[in-house]
């Protein structure tokens, strides 16, 4: 089946500071999504991205659909943004089955 | 609206008890998911129906766990008899059928057995 990889696994920063996120995929895909899990272990949907560019305020994602990656960026990250994301894909013939990565854990620092 | 509704939030119960997770779908959406979250084997698919009917329960770990779906805005995920290794956070997610394919989670169900 379709592989998700994401990096980095953890990631501290102080407040203000910007990240990426990267997700690699071994397959195509037909959905791609982000989520945020917050330290209340709600899962939050971000982007719904399975090619092209998103924005939604400090935060926007790019999906590569030919080269198999999507990039999460957090600008001026804040303390609340500090949680676990999530790069989920459905396809690889495997329709209808969200297949999630490991996730990234963030840690934003006042 | 109202997102995907699940209940209860948090359940505990001992070993042996038959547990019980409800899950109330996005109003128009045809495709309902159930999902488990551990520390060891992440978030993985369990089972999912379409229009009430299940398709794929290839993730279903064991015939102590049973869904049913018997109309468009109610399901359950059963678990009779429950085992400590049962505890996880448990997911429901529902999504449209034709597109887009973006599924939309409820706040999920932390279960513990003692």
């Amino acid at each position: 089946g379709i592989q998700v990889e994401q990096s980095p696994p953890d990631l501290i920063l102080q407040e203000g500071a910007n990240s990426t996120l990267r997700c690699n995929f071994s397959d195509s895909v037909n959905n791609l999504q982000w989520f945020h899990q917050n330290p209340w272990g709600q899962l939050i949907n971000l982007f719904y991205i399975p090619s092209g560019t998103k924005q939604n305020g400090r935060l926007s994602a790019t999906t590569v659909a030919t080269e198999r990656y999507s990039l999460l960026y957090i600008s001026s990250s804040q303390t609340t943004d500090s949680g676990v994301y999530f790069c989920a894909v459905e396809g690889g013939g495997a329709t209808n089955k969200l297949i999630f990565g490991t996730g990234t854990l963030l840690a934003v620092q006042p | 609206d109202a997102g995907v509704i699940q209940s209860p939030r948090h359940e505990v119960t001992e070993m042996g008890q038959e547990v019980t997770l409800r899950c109330k779908p996005i109003s128009g959406h045809d495709y309902l998911f159930w999902y488990r979250q551990t520390m060891m084997r992440g978030l993985e698919l369990l089972i999912y129906f379409n229009n009430n009917v299940p398709i794929d329960d290839s993730g279903m770990p064991e015939d102590r766990f049973s869904a049913k779906m018997p109309n468009a805005s109610f399901s359950t995920l059963k678990i009779q008899p429950s085992e400590p290794r049962d505890s996880a956070v448990y997911f429901c997610a529902s999504r449209v059928s034709g597109g887009p394919y973006e599924q939309y989670f409820g706040p999920g169900t932390r279960l513990t057995v003692t």
